[in-house]
C-alpha cells in the first residue's frame, strides 16, 4: 500500500496561469516533505521541502503548503512557465529516518505547461 | 553538472552478461544510495551506504551486488539479470544533518535487458 499518493499522473496548465500539484499521504509519522522535479533522460532535482511542524514555505514561483489534519500537500507554480514542464515527485521523509535519509516516494505527476 | 555523475547513461545486455554501473560523487556527501525506477511504479530504494557501510538492503535479488570501496564512489554489478530488470537506475548521495534532507540525484543509467 502506497504511503505517498498523487493521485494525478498528469496535468495541463496555460503559461502564466497557477499550477498545483496534489500529494496525499497516510503514515503521520513523516518528518519532512520535499518535492522533486525530473526531465526526461536525467535524474530527479531537489525542488522544495516542508518541515511537518510548518503549514507553507515559499521559495520564488514555488510554495508548498502543508495541511496536517488532511494529510494533504500542494506545490503551488505561479506563474507557470513553458520551462516548468516536467514530472513532479513528492517524497516524505519518516520520523527516526536518521542518516539513511530514506525517502517514501509518489508516483509522480506530469506537468505540461503550454505556451 | 548535477555533482554526482552516473556511468554509463545507457546499458543494453543479456540476460548471460556481467555488466557493472558506477556512479561518483564529489560533494562531500557521506550517504549514498541506489535507486530503481521503473514504469508506472513509484522510485524504489535498492541500497543505502553511509561512511562507505552498507547500512539498507531493500530485499533485493542477489544479481545484483553494490560496491562502495570510499564515500565518493558507487557501484552496482550486474549478472544474469532478467527482462524485468529492465529500469532506469539512479544513484543519489546526500549529506546528514541540516532542516534540507534533499538527495542529489545522478542522471541515472537506463538499462535494457534482452
Amino acid at each position: 500500500d502506497q504511503q505517498v499518493k498523487q493521485n494525478s499522473p498528469s496535468l495541463s496548465v496555460q503559461e502564466g496561469r497557477i499550477s498545483i500539484l496534489n500529494c496525499d499521504y497516510t503514515n503521520s509519522m513523516f518528518d519532512y516533505f520535499l518535492w522533486y522535479k525530473k526531465y526526461p533522460a536525467e535524474g530527479p532535482t531537489f525542488l522544495i521541502s516542508i518541515s511537518s511542524i510548518k503549514d507553507k514555505n515559499e521559495d520564488g514561483r514555488f510554495t508548498v503548503f502543508l495541511n496536517k489534519s488532511a494529510k494533504h500537500l500542494s506545490l503551488h507554480i505561479v506563474p507557470s512557465q513553458p520551462g516548468d514542464s516536467a514530472v513532479y515527485f513528492c517524497a516524505a521523509i519518516p520520523l527516526n529516518a536518521g542518516n539513511n535519509r530514506k525517502l517514501i516516494w509518489g508516483l509522480g505527476t506530469s506537468l505540461a505547461v503550454n505556451p | 553538472e548535477t555533482g554526482v555523475t552516473q556511468t554509463p547513461r545507457h546499458l543494453v545486455m543479456g540476460m548471460t552478461n556481467k555488466k557493472s554501473l558506477k556512479c561518483e560523487q564529489h560533494l562531500g556527501h557521506n550517504a549514498m544510495y541506489w535507486y530503481k525506477q521503473s514504469a508506472k511504479k513509484p522510485l524504489e530504494l535498492m541500497f543505502v551506504y553511509n561512511f562507505k557501510e552498507q547500512t539498507e538492503n531493500n530485499s533485493v535479488p542477489s544479481r545484483f551486488s553494490p560496491e562502495c570501496p570510499n564515500s565518493s564512489h558507487l557501484f552496482l554489478h550486474l549478472h544474469t539479470l532478467q527482462p524485468e530488470d529492465s529500469a532506469l537506475y539512479l544513484c543519489a548521495s546526500s549529506h546528514g544533518g541540516g532542516s534540507n534532507y534533499g538527495y542529489t540525484f545522478g542522471s541515472g543509467t537506463r538499462l535494457t535487458v534482452v
